[in-house]
């Protein structure tokens, strides 16, 4: 099993581009979450599924969006992106809920 | 322990010796809570979780305790080695949809 995986691990944006990052997950799991870490901070939530095609917001949701057409992918698109999107993404999946969460590697996103 | 804000608790600790880690959480009703460690560069790695109708909960050279009454969560390392070396998270299920709300980390350096 190849866990949780993210791609891509970097990238540079412009101002006002759009991207999707990915994330795929082979454990069957239910549950995917997007949660973004700034420098010396904790991880925020921007999105969660329970399920495919059930997703919802977050903590900070804005700026982006979420779809869940299978249950192993739960790609995280940035619609047009702004330098406070400069961020460590990480994507995690559990099988279920109050689960310990599995991470992926991490995008290191910088917005210029 | 945890603290909110761009500089990280730190806790340095002799190679040998046990590490204690706090974590004051934020809501009373949270019943599920989890400890991550993350290496530099890394994704958060589970360590081990408690549930809310536990005190305490053993692991391998780790032991999480939970006093609900003060609404504090400690994490405990035995004999602590270089690998244990970094940046640990607390979290419990506040979020929407009982997702995790992640503590903003104590950085554990052992000293050799």
């Amino acid at each position: 099993n190849a866990g949780v995986t993210q791609t891509p691990k970097f990238q540079v944006l412009k101002t006002g581009q759009s991207m999707t990052l990915q994330c795929a997950q082979d454990m069957n799991h239910e549950y995917m979450s997007w949660y973004r870490q700034d420098p010396g901070m904790g991880l925020r939530l921007i999105h969660y599924s329970v399920g495919a095609g059930i997703t919802d917001q977050g903590e900070v949701p804005n700026g982006y969006n979420v779809s869940r057409s299978t249950t192993e992918d739960f790609p995280l698109r940035l619609l047009s992106a702004a330098p406070s999107q400069t961020s460590v993404y990480f994507c995690a999946s559990s099988p279920t809920l109050n689960y310990g969460y599995t991470f992926g590697s991490g995008t290191r996103l910088t917005v210029v | 322990g945890e603290s909110v804000g761009l500089h990280l608790p730190t806790l340095s600790v002799q190679e040998g010796d046990n590490s204690i880690i706090n974590c004051a959480y934020s809501n009373s009703a949270s019943d599920y809570f989890i400890w991550y460690k993350q290496e530099s560069g890394k994704g958060p790695q589970f360590i081990i979780d408690i549930r809310s109708n536990m005190d305490k909960r053993q692991g391998q050279r780790v032991t999480v305790l939970l006093n609900k009454t003060v609404k504090h969560l400690s994490l405990q390392i035995a004999a602590t080695q270089p690998g244990d070396s970094a940046v640990y998270f607390c979290a419990e299920n506040s979020g929407s949809a009982r997702q995790l709300t992640f503590g903003s980390g104590t950085q554990l350096t052992v000293l050799p």
